[in-house]
């Protein structure tokens, strides 16, 4: 079955950039999506078709793809950004799938 | 606003079944599909399948293909998830989430909690 590919963990200090990886075999032709989940809350869309910005989510959250590889960049991270990361995409028959999650540590 | 609001948390024994429901409001109800998600406890996000609203086509998980159901009823915009022959592991909170098409889950509801325990 398809696979996400995350780092497990990222730490960055206040002010820094957070560059967060996706790996996945179909990500040259399929969109990645980006979620961010603070601790007992649903997940938030921060980033959507490879680079897009919903409405209301801060500047300082970009996206970008390239080949096999989708990256979510926080510059300048902020304390209030720690949180769970997830990739998510589709498969060849649209099955979505997400990584694995990334735990992002600002401090 | 958008708002998708979920039924309340149900607690099942091994082989039961649960539905849940995800009511939505502040949008043209047949305009989008509806993804659903779970959450096992301290583990990640996976993807459980995909209804469209507009004309009911589904799309499923492999793993859940024979357990899972879900299905709309668009006279009281509200969707729901059926999973049969529950297990230990099918403990997670389950999300609804509206899609916009391709995986852009623009909105959630608030979770509800399943619990499989004998």
């Amino acid at each position: 079955s398809y696979e996400l590919t995350q780092p497990p963990s990222v730490s960055v200090s206040p002010g820094q950039t957070a560059r967060i990886t996706c790996s996945g075999d179909a990500l040259p032709k399929k969109y990645a999506y980006w979620y961010q989940q603070k601790s007992g809350q649903a997940p938030v869309l921060v980033i959507y078709e490879d680079s897009k910005r919903p409405s209301g989510i801060p500047e300082r959250f970009s996206g970008s793809s390239s080949g096999t590889m989708a990256t979510l960049t926080i510059s300048g991270a902020q304390v209030e950004d720690e949180a769970d990361y997830y990739c998510y995409s589709t498969d060849s028959s649209g099955k979505g799938v997400f990584g694995g999650g990334t735990k992002l540590t600002v401090l | 606003q958008v708002q998708l609001v979920q039924s309340g948390a149900e607690v099942k024994k091994p082989g039961a079944s649960v539905k849940v429901s995800c009511k939505a409001s502040g949008y043209t109800f047949t305009s989008y599909g509806i993804s659903w998600v779970r959450q096992a406890p301290g583990q990640g996000l996976e993807w459980m399948g995909w209804i469209s609203a507009y004309n009911g086509n589904t799309n499923y998980a492999q793993k859940l293909q024979g357990r899972v159901t879900m299905t709309t009823d668009t006279s009281t915009s509200t969707a729901y998830m059926e999973l049969r022959s529950l297990r230990s592991d099918d403990t997670a909170v389950y999300y609804c989430a509206r899609e916009e098409g391709g995986g852009n889950l623009d909105y959630w509801g608030q979770g509800t909690l399943v619990t499989v325990s004998s």
